[in-house]
């Protein structure tokens, strides 16, 4: 069963730095992409961040670019995102999801990801 | 970014009804579209992708369409537990992924 587990969300100060984590299980985890996802609170979805199987290619939404690092260690099998500069702009509960994308004609399209898989989310708050 | 709009933003139905929900790209983005249904407090759930594929274990009362721009879900016939909110999302090419504002299913 495949099983994702985040950890590390709390309160941070604005301009505070957050790790978080997300321990995944069930299956082999380097053979797939990963991705973070957060949700403002009653708001919808916005893709934040993902990072291919190998951890060689890593994206990011224009929100959080240069100030999001995603990385992953395989030999772990966990994700990880590193928060900077946080805002309060940044408070959301944040879902780290699998990632598969489509191949047309033995083309596979790395960055364009949906999600088959998800954690249960870790809620990061930023405020004074 | 390609913009992804749901309508309606928040529907009213019966158990038993059927509900279709649609989701437009700004451009077009062939077949490269994604459903997820989300219960209060709970994470996403993936539904269809590629337009019209049906994830395994999802009820085949679920059902997709479309391409291009212009895309549908259709709940044939509305469950209990089908009252959530329904979100659709974009993965044509890395040119930032992007999901719509969602659509809320309520019971009249």
């Amino acid at each position: 069963e495949v099983q994702l587990l985040e950890s590390g969300g709390g309160l941070v100060q604005p301009g505070g730095s957050l790790r978080l984590s997300c321990a995944a299980s069930g299956f082999t985890f380097s053979n797939y992409a990963m991705s973070w996802v957060r949700q403002a609170p009653g708001k919808g979805l916005e893709w934040v961040s993902a990072i291919s199987g190998s951890g060689g290619s890593t994206y990011y939404a224009d929100s959080v670019k240069g100030r999001f690092t995603i990385s992953r260690d395989n030999s772990k099998n966990t994700l990880y995102l590193q928060m900077n500069s946080l805002r309060a702009e940044d408070t959301a509960v944040h879902y780290c999801a699998r990632a598969l994308t489509h191949c047309t004609n033995g083309v596979c399209y790395s960055g364009a990801y949906y999600f088959d898989y998800w954690g249960q989310g870790t809620l990061v708050t930023v405020s004074s | 970014d390609i913009q992804m709009t749901q309508s309606p933003s928040t529907l009213s139905a019966s158990v038993g009804d059927r509900v279709t929900i649609t989701c437009r790209a700004s451009q077009s983005i062939s077949s490269w579209l994604a459903w997820y249904q989300q219960k209060l407090g709970k994470a996403p759930k993936l539904l269809i992708y590629k337009a019209s594929n049906l994830e395994s274990g999802v009820p085949s009362r679920f059902s997709g369409s479309g391409s291009g721009t212009e895309f549908t879900l259709t709940i044939s016939s509305l469950q209990p537990d089908d009252f959530a909110t329904y979100y659709c999302q974009q993965y044509n090419t890395y040119s930032g992924l992007t999901f719509g504002g969602g659509t809320k299913v309520e019971i009249k």
